[in-house]
């Protein structure tokens, strides 16, 4: 069954950086990117940025640039988004989705408060 | 990148038919036809509805459409059900090489 999984939810302070990871299960997972995607509380959806799981290349959305670092591990079909400097507006469900957006991970809560 | 510009709600009664715009710019939705729509429900993740502007995934239901003209792009669902009330994302490819959403419009079923 195709399915992305992603890690369990995430509680932060300010300043501090996360990391969640996507796990990608039946496919090959160096076929497709991975995107990912956040929304905030009662927000809509907004594109964070790709990774080309394949060679590793990314392109990012220019409000994350220099804060966003996509990367992957091919040995286990997994994908990770860091975050740093961390702010309480970063509070917000954070999802990684295949390239064609037919299949999307459940989704990691990332909290940030003092 | 500036966000698509979706209106915010939109409403029908059963069995009508609405239309959801989603109006970009030369650099995303006019610029190819990689336009997609997505179903959110309370609680759930996005769901594809429509992608490449007017294709359908296996498994969605015939009275969603899509189509574009120029930098507006348009979804519309036909014999609207009670089942069809959540939130609508319009989504492009842009030219430099990133995607795009829409703000969202909520769609209720009178």
């Amino acid at each position: 069954q195709v399915q992305l999984v992603q890690s369990g939810a995430e509680v932060k302070k300010p300043g501090a950086s996360v990391k969640v990871s996507c796990e990608a299960f039946g496919y090959t997972f160096t076929a497709h990117y991975i995107h990912w995607v956040r929304q905030a509380p009662g927000q809509g959806l907004e594109w964070m940025g790709r990774i080309n799981p394949n060679t590793g290349a990314t392109n990012y959305a220019q409000k994350f640039q220099g804060r966003v670092i996509m990367t992957r591990d091919t040995s286990i079909s997994t994908v990770y988004m860091e975050l740093s400097s961390l702010r309480s507006d970063d509070t917000a469900l954070y999802y990684c989705t295949r390239g064609g957006g037919d299949v999307w991970g459940q989704g990691t809560t990332v909290s940030v408060s003092s | 990148q500036s966000a698509l510009t979706q209106p915010a709600s939109v409403s029908g009664s059963p069995g009508q038919s609405v239309t959801i715009s989603c109006t970009g710019t030369n650099t995303d939705v006019g610029a190819n036809d990689f336009v997609s729509w997505y179903q959110q429900r309370p609680g759930k993740a996005p769901k594809l509805m429509i992608y490449d502007v007017s294709e359908r995934p296996a498994g969605v239901s015939n009275r969603f459409s899509g189509s574009k003209s120029g930098n507006t792009a348009s979804l519309t669902i036909s014999g609207l059900q009670a089942e069809d009330e959540a939130d609508y994302y319009c989504n492009s490819y842009a030219t430099i090489r990133t995607w795009v959403f829409g703000g969202g419009t909520k769609l209720t079923v009178l």
